[in-house]
């Protein structure tokens, strides 16, 4: 079965630059949110999109932006990056049943040096 | 603290011993999630339960979810050392989509 699919796998920038990480979602699923989980911390909830509307927001900075495509696909745009942004960035999508199980991509490295 | 607790923080055991993980939360919610996770990697899914559920089994895994205590545990069965991973439970919030994760347990099985 097709799985939520992340690109790029690994990032590494400087400060003060900018990252944009990608995401394609489960077909079919009309939800991508988005997710960051420091070293040894808890996943945290940043953002969600439903059918290219922005539904739910989070703990995300005003550095960062997102969005979602006609095609689904959502892209994280990080600006001005900083060391404490090094950390595991995950987008999961889930479908248009009612609970919402989300299933997760395979999360994109980032390393800021 | 609005994410909720999950204990143990680390659990070892034994291959065929087993393990129990519990949350506790302080929200109404609309269903938990029980993710794993191995070191660095990405969070599998395991099993979805929704408030007005009380178990569920899928396969070695056995999830409950008492509402009133505002609490669910995890029980994984006979564990294999292939089970060593993270473990945390996402709560979905009423009304929200968005999962709040608890704090992880870190599960050890030693072969």
């Amino acid at each position: 079965a097709a799985g939520v699919i992340q690109s790029p796998r690994h990032l590494i920038k400087e400060k003060r630059e900018t990252a944009t990480l990608k995401c394609y979602p489960i077909p079919r699923h009309d939800t991508v949110y988005w997710y960051q989980q420091g070293p040894g911390q808890d996943p945290q909830f940043l953002i969600s999109f439903y059918e290219k509307m922005q539904s739910d927001k989070g703990s995300i900075p005003d550095r960062f932006s997102a969005q979602q495509f006609s095609d689904y696909h959502s892209e994280l745009n990080m600006s001005s990056l900083e060391l404490g942004d090094s950390a595991l960035y995950f987008c999961a999508s889930s479908g248009a049943s009612g609970y919402y199980e989300q299933y997760f991509g395979p999360g994109t490295r980032l390393t800021v040096t | 603290s609005q994410q909720g607790e999950e204990d143990p923080q680390a659990l070892s055991i034994q291959e065929g011993e087993n393990a129990t993980m519990n949350c506790s939360y302080k929200t109404s919610i609309n269903n938990l999630q029980w993710y794993r996770q191995n070191s660095g990697r990405g969070l599998v899914h395991l099993i979805l339960i929704r408030s007005n559920e009380r178990e569920k089994h899928s396969g070695r895994l056995r999830v409950t979810l008492d509402t009133s205590k505002k609490s669910s545990s995890l029980l994984i069965t006979a564990s294999r050392a292939a089970d060593t991973a993270s473990y945390f439970c996402a709560r979905g919030d009423t009304g929200r989509r968005a999962l709040t994760f608890g704090s992880g347990t870190r599960l050890q099985v030693q072969p």
